[in-house]
């Protein structure tokens, strides 16, 4: 397998609802992140994981919050979302370790908040 | 931190013509560079990379220059067809274990039959 997947594809949800974003990957990639991708712009970077820790947290809000539970899953937790957080959020992998490498992208979760 | 700069942020060739692109970074640590191509309402995908100790990378029909001294990196692509319209983003990375991708703008190339 040398996809990242995605789930849901498409999410609509209130700003009082709480919801997950689902990543997977099983090529053996030990770095994960999460990516913000507004219309017409580039990814921004939000959470990495590194051997299945946070080690990088760009400053994102509280109502974000991933999750790592094994080395092939990652989580967005989702609540009180605002309707500026409505984007494409896009998962990708990494092999990790002490070399920079490339990072693999997922489809992307199109989110809409209402 | 890491800033990303990319020229063209449109660019329009006829098919057959060649395109390129180019990306100016800030941080002298930055060494590795990668192109992704990303269709409409599609993933970011590689087409090419480059590590900071070479100075251009050859695919077929696409190609990157690295100039470390004037920190820019350029993306080649000849022979266009129809279906390499889409939009490219360059990106640096500074961190040496390669997690920290800072992209560029991003370039909507659009190629005339």
């Amino acid at each position: 397998d040398t996809e990242v997947t995605q789930t849901p594809k498409h999410l609509v949800m209130g700003m009082t609802n709480k919801k997950s974003l689902k990543c997977e990957q099983h090529m053996g990639h030990r770095a994960m992140y999460w990516y913000k991708q507004k219309a017409k712009k580039p990814p921004e970077l939000m959470f990495v994981y590194s051997y299945e820790k946070l080690s990088i947290n760009e400053s994102v809000p509280s109502r974000f919050s991933p999750e790592c539970p094994n080395s092939s899953l990652l989580n967005l937790h989702l609540h009180a979302l605002q309707p500026e957080d409505s984007a494409l959020y896009l998962c990708a992998s990494s092999q990790g370790g002490l070399t920079t490498d490339t990072q693999y992208f997922g489809p992307g979760t199109r989110l809409t908040v209402l | 931190g890491e800033n990303v700069e990319q020229h063209p942020s449109t660019l329009s060739v006829q098919e057959g013509d060649s395109a390129v692109i180019k990306c100016t970074y800030s941080d002298s640590a930055s060494n590795y560079f990668p192109w992704y191509k990303q269709e409409l309402g599609k993933r970011p995908q590689l087409i090419i990379d480059i590590r900071s100790n070479v100075g251009e990378k050859k695919d077929q029909r696409i190609a990157v220059t690295l100039n470390k001294t004037a920190k820019h990196f350029s993306l080649h692509i000849t022979e266009t067809q129809p279906e390499d319209s889409a939009v490219y983003f360059c990106a640096a990375t500074p961190d040496n274990y390669g997690q920290n991708f800072v992209f560029g703008p991003g370039t909507r190339l659009s190629v005339l039959p």
